[in-house]
């Protein structure tokens, strides 16, 4: 059963637009991860958060930003959307006291941008 | 740093038959090891983990693993395979990062196709 919520799980923008792919979990947990995932290719991490009001980019460069100001809120916005960012955005979380690395993943938003 | 590698990028296997799907990975000590699955459409759920102790794990859905040290391995098998198991498999390592927090590296996956 799913705790981390996104939306919206399919988007079809036009280019220049700007997007917000939204994010939230009710388990509570600290950290929070943006990964973007493209066919054949392994997740890659573009925005992580520790908690309220920390953002650090992750190991793949993006032209996305996220915001925290809620625990369970993370946000990832896009200003001028163009094709190269077509892909699928898939958010996780994870409890920052067992740092285990087990993440909880929401069902992704897949954004096509044409 | 950490590495995963699953070589096989699909596989396909009859209804019934067993499944073992394999995943390499590099790290100088013992990291912490994960299976994901993810279904078409859907987010990544997690399958089994590893992070010390007995080095066969017991996941959902019938799936074990068994950590082996000295292949640097962690396989995923299952006995009997459903038509339901069709998915993308993800093998992930786990190991300490910048700022005290876990770094995780996924593998590229595993697509499996269930066949009558």
């Amino acid at each position: 059963e799913a705790d981390i919520y996104q939306t919206p799980r399919y988007l079809v923008i036009g280019t220049g637009k700007k997007i917000t792919l939204e994010c939230s979990q009710t388990m509570g947990h600290d950290k929070m991860y943006w990964y973007q995932q493209d066919p054949g290719m392994e997740l890659h991490l573009i925005h992580y958060s520790y908690g309220v009001n920390s953002t650090e980019k992750g190991d793949l460069s993006s032209e996305s930003t996220v915001s925290r100001i809620r625990t369970e809120h993370f946000p990832l916005t896009l200003e001028s959307a163009r094709p190269s960012h077509t892909s699928q955005y898939l958010c996780a979380s994870s409890e920052r006291r067992a740092n285990t690395g087990e993440l909880f993943f929401g069902e992704g938003s897949r954004l096509t941008v044409l | 740093a950490q590495s995963v590698t699953q070589p096989d990028i699909h596989i396909t296997v009859s209804e019934g038959a067993s499944l073992e799907l394999r995943c390499n990975y590099s790290y100088g000590a013992t990291p912490y090891l994960f299976w994901y699955v993810q279904s078409p459409g859907q987010g990544l759920q997690l399958l089994l983990k590893y992070f010390s102790g007995d080095t066969l794990v017991q996941g959902i859905k019938g799936f074990e693993a068994e950590f082996k040290r000295s292949q640097s391995s962690f396989n995923l098998r299952k006995p009997s395979v459903h038509w339901s198991d069709a998915a993308e498999y993800f093998c992930a390592v786990g190991a300490p990062g910048s700022g005290g927090y876990q770094k995780v590296t996924f593998g590229t996956g595993t697509k499996l196709q269930v066949i009558p």
